[in-house]
């Protein structure tokens, strides 16, 4: 089944302290994958996606097709970063972009 | 363009009561997408057209749940009766489809039935 498993809710961390977001996805194609991000009263947005392999405000995310892993990573984390971040997996790849998300994870940096 | 605009923003309404949400996708979209954010279960794909055609309706959790799209600027997401349980935010979403998959967001309506 096609899946995309975040399973930390909170992720609670210092400013300035490393920070690693798990994301995970079952899928039998070729994965499209994306991180969102939506900060307090704000619209859901697009951070990075996978085959852009670009650092957005300091985060990557590298595929792991061997482990089926996205995980997203910023080495010193920022208070202005405290939002809810969404995995994404293309399900359609190439047709019409049908996106299935994870469960999401609040990020909360603490001064 | 104003983005993905949706609206109510906010509704409440009895339980038992017909509600619809709308959306106005962005201008030369073709895929349009309802989700269902809530605390339990995070974001759920209900519904998405594709070139104003219902594409995959799996994810609509019961027939209570109808959803249309007349033409490529509107879609209605519709519940008939609504129950305390379909209290959540209610998102529309847009993307270019084939040509690049980058879905983009409306605010969202928060729906409460009570």
């Amino acid at each position: 089944a096609q899946r995309v498993t975040q399973p930390e809710k909170l992720l609670s961390v210092f400013k300035g302290a490393p920070v690693e977001l798990k994301c995970n996805y079952s899928y039998s194609g070729s994965p499209e994958l994306f991180w969102y991000v939506q900060y307090s009263r704000q619209r859901l947005q697009l951070l990075l996606r996978h085959i852009s392999r670009e650092s957005i405000k300091g985060f990557t995310a590298d595929l792991n097709k061997g482990e089926t892993s996205f995980h997203l990573k910023k080495p010193f984390a920022q208070e202005e970063d405290s939002a809810m971040y969404y995995c994404a997996l293309n399900i359609d790849s190439g047709n019409t972009g049908k996106l299935i998300f994870g469960q999401g994870t609040t990020l909360q940096v603490k001064p | 363009d104003a983005g993905v605009i949706q609206s109510p923003r906010h509704e409440v309404t009895e339980m038992g009561q017909e509600v619809t949400l709308r959306c106005k996708p962005i201008s030369g979209h073709n895929s349009l997408f309802w989700y269902r954010q809530t605390m339990m279960r995070g974001l759920e794909l209900l519904i998405y057209f594709n070139n104003n055609v219902p594409i995959d309706d799996s994810g609509m959790p019961e027939d209570r749940f109808s959803a249309k799209m007349p033409n490529a600027s509107f879609s209605t997401l519709k519940i008939q009766p609504s129950e305390p349980r379909d209290s959540a935010v209610y998102f529309c979403a847009s993307s270019l489809g084939q040509t690049n998959t980058e879905a983009f967001f409306g605010q969202g309506t928060r729906l409460t039935v009570v």
